[in-house]
């Protein structure tokens, strides 16, 4: 079935430094790619999404690159800061049919100042 | 605006019990809803997904009957756990997509503990 692998689970990165989180994906109909950060007990908020039909995209600190020939998309966060401490999850998903989200296993980012 | 609300935010409720939860898209309507648990720190897991004046269809290893899903209109979907056990204790999240959009709006979730 389709699966979502996303590495790593935990990433400790000093403040100012980049943290990057990659994942990849099983089903080649997946063709939109969103990125949720989720802070303890709340629900998951956008922040930033790639659909297949571009290799990046940028805003402000944070940017998603896409491979669909290897099926690898990734996360870049440049100049962290301690307010990005969460808990992130990369989602696959096709923009036909029922256009659910199969979610990665997320990577907890800590940021230490 | 796309806004996504849940009621209630947390229930505790006695084994053998059955508990409802809602979720309402606020401002925009909703094609599709999705319900998902998120066991501690664990990723969400998609359990069933929901047009309004359909069936919902579960994912595998979900018990349709055990997790009764409603969507009555096109701004609320409901979940009501059935015979609830302690094992069933989790945290649902709901979400809504907008008409000709790609992206899900999320509830705040409900934090449902069986007793």
């Amino acid at each position: 079935g389709e699966n979502v692998e996303q590495h790593p689970s935990t990433l400790s990165v000093q403040e100012g430094d980049s943290a990057v989180i990659k994942c990849t994906y099983s089903d080649s109909a997946s063709n939109y790619f969103p990125w949720y950060k989720q802070e303890l007990g709340k629900r998951p908020q956008l922040i930033i999404d790639i659909r297949s039909n571009v290799g990046e995209k940028k805003d402000q600190r944070i940017a998603v690159t896409l491979n669909k020939t290897a099926k690898h998309f990734s996360l870049h966060i440049t100049e962290t800061q301690p307010e990005d401490s969460a808990v992130y999850f990369c989602a696959a998903s096709t923009t036909s049919g029922t256009y659910k989200y199969i979610f990665g296993t997320g990577t907890r980012l800590k940021v230490l100042a | 605006g796309a806004v996504v609300s849940q009621h209630p935010s947390r229930v505790i409720c006695k084994s053998g019990t059955s508990v409802k939860i809602e979720c309402r898209s606020l401002d925009f309507q909703a094609t599709t809803m999705f319900w998902y648990r998120q066991f501690p720190k664990q990723s969400l897991m998609l359990m069933a997904t929901s047009n309004e004046g359909s069936k919902a269809t579960y994912e595998q290893g979900v018990e349709k009957d055990k997790f009764l899903i409603n969507h009555a209109s096109l701004t609320l979907s409901t979940l009501t756990v059935t015979s609830a056990h302690p094992e069933d204790s989790s945290f649902y999240i709901c979400s809504a997509r907008p008409m000709g959009s790609y992206e899900q709006y999320f509830g705040p979730g409900t934090r449902l503990t069986v007793t």
